[in-house]
């Protein structure tokens, strides 16, 4: 079973408008982190927003944000007010538990979703 | 701040030919990913390191790679001999061990786009 899934190959929204991007994803872990990258075509791989599996609160970076319902194992990236410069290919991530005694862990990633903001 | 720095950002060379990628990380980061990513299998971490010792090396495809950490500011993966199946984009990333769960976002370079002819 994929541990991430991105269920939305392509999305189109239009310039100014709100968009959600939807991941689904899957651990036994009571502790993870869950990530959004965005990919644009120059090929850079920027961070953008990080929610904990024990935040209370939904996090939010600018016009950024992440719907985190713990039950359903969603974790949905919404931009608001959409910019050209938003296209781009977008990926969800998860990061399970940490490695006792190595200090570090692994991000697995979902095949993405291609999003195309229109004039 | 410098991000991850990689070289080369391109690099065509013939099958049997070694092939070197280096990545600097973020200077305090102790930890340090080498990912491929190809339009088939998407994003793969190949091998992680934490303060410069190996924790995992399950995803490497075979022999033929392998990676270093010398230092905390350098790393390199290593193909040798390349086959066209190689060819990717490779990329690395540094984080640091948190202190609180936001400090272990990991930060990418900007790739090396590898073909293999």
């Amino acid at each position: 079973a994929q541990k991430i899934t991105q269920t939305q190959p392509g999305m189109f929204v239009q310039e100014k408008e709100a968009v959600t991007l939807d991941c689904t994803y899957d651990t036994s872990d009571q502790s993870y982190g869950l990530f959004w990258y965005k990919q644009p075509s120059s090929g850079e791989m920027i961070f953008l927003i990080y929610q904990g599996s024990y935040d209370e609160q939904n996090a939010t970076e600018g016009r950024y944000s992440l719907n985190f319902q713990k039950a359903r194992k969603s974790a949905n990236l919404v931009i608001s007010a959409s910019q050209l410069g938003d296209s781009a290919m977008y990926f969800c991530a998860m990061r399970e538990g940490r490695h006792s005694g190595a200090g570090s862990y692994q991000l697995t990633f979902g095949k993405g979703t291609k999003l195309s903001v229109i004039p | 701040d410098a991000g991850v720095i990689q070289s080369p950002r391109h690099e065509v060379t013939e099958m049997g030919q070694e092939v070197t990628l280096r990545c600097k990380p973020i200077s305090g980061h102790n930890s340090l990913f080498w990912y491929r990513q190809t339009m088939m299998r998407g994003l793969e971490l190949l091998i992680y390191f934490n303060n410069n010792v190996p924790i995992d090396d399950s995803g490497m495809p075979e022999d033929r790679f392998s990676a270093k950490m010398p230092n905390a500011s350098f790393s390199t993966l290593k193909i040798q001999p390349s086959e066209p199946r190689d060819s990717a984009v490779y990329f690395c990333a540094s984080s640091s061990y948190p202190e609180g769960p936001r400090e272990d976002t990991q930060y990418f370079g900007p790739g090396t786009r590898l073909t293999v002819l």
